[in-house]
């Protein structure tokens, strides 16, 4: 699978957009980005994937470059229940099964 | 109505037993993991199950067996523990294994080797 990076904090105010990037030049064409979150104590949560084209749900957007080598996962309106590590997660290897290979992440605080 | 149900949330135990984690999932999936969560806080997939047959072994030791006795279910029974062992796991599941399918976490069981 191809290896991702991210920042290891951010900060974002509350009520404005949280725009965590990720780079995973490495990704090739049938590989898959997906995000999921930890928020402390819990397990990780599933947030959103895709594989080219932008992808919205209700948590939020991802956008993908044209060359797919990185990604953005904007949160529209942060809440403070928002702070926890967010990890983008390139997925596709049948080797692995499929497993998910989760890095550091990103940190997020969201601030009042 | 929780999809991804482990117990026990937390497991404190002395080196050399014998313990087991119980997982359930609800949401009508067919695959399952277990991963481990070290005092680092990395995140690493161990065992997946499919149908309730075995797709991933992570080069995890032996002392640690999953059982799945039906699609709903992965047990994991680890023996002998070590001081090592003491981490958070999670079991996960999801619709297949294939690269679309997104995977539904459980809260963790905390195991403390005194």
């Amino acid at each position: 699978d191809a290896k991702t990076t991210q920042p290891t904090s951010m900060d974002c105010a509350e009520g404005r957009a949280a725009n965590l990037p990720c780079n995973h030049s490495t990704i090739s064409g049938n590989e898959y980005v997906y995000w999921y979150r930890q928020i402390h104590s819990q397990g990780p949560q599933y947030i959103i994937h895709g594989l080219k084209n932008n992808e919205t749900n209700e948590m939020a957007s991802l956008i993908i470059t044209e060359d797919r080598k990185s990604s953005t996962l904007i949160l529209p309106h942060a809440t403070l229940r928002d702070t926890a590590v967010y990890y983008c997660i390139v997925r596709g290897s049948i080797d692995s099964g499929y497993a998910l290979n989760f890095g550091k992440g990103t940190s997020l605080l969201v601030t009042p | 109505d929780t999809a991804v149900s482990q117990t026990p949330k937390y497991l404190v135990t002395q080196m050399g037993n014998d313990k087991s984690i119980k997982c359930e999932q609800n949401l009508g999936h067919d695959t399952m993991y277990w991963y481990k969560q070290d005092s680092k806080k990395f995140l690493k997939i161990m065992f997946s199950y499919n149908n309730k047959e075995l797709i991933i072994n992570e080069t995890v030791p032996n002392r640690f067996s999953p059982k799945s006795p039906d699609k709903a279910h992965l047990n994991l029974h680890i023996n002998s523990l070590e001081l090592g062992d003491s981490a958070v796991y999670f079991c996960a599941s999801s619709q297949g294994y294939g690269v679309g399918q997104p995977q539904h976490f459980g809260d963790g069981t905390r195991l403390s080797i005194l």
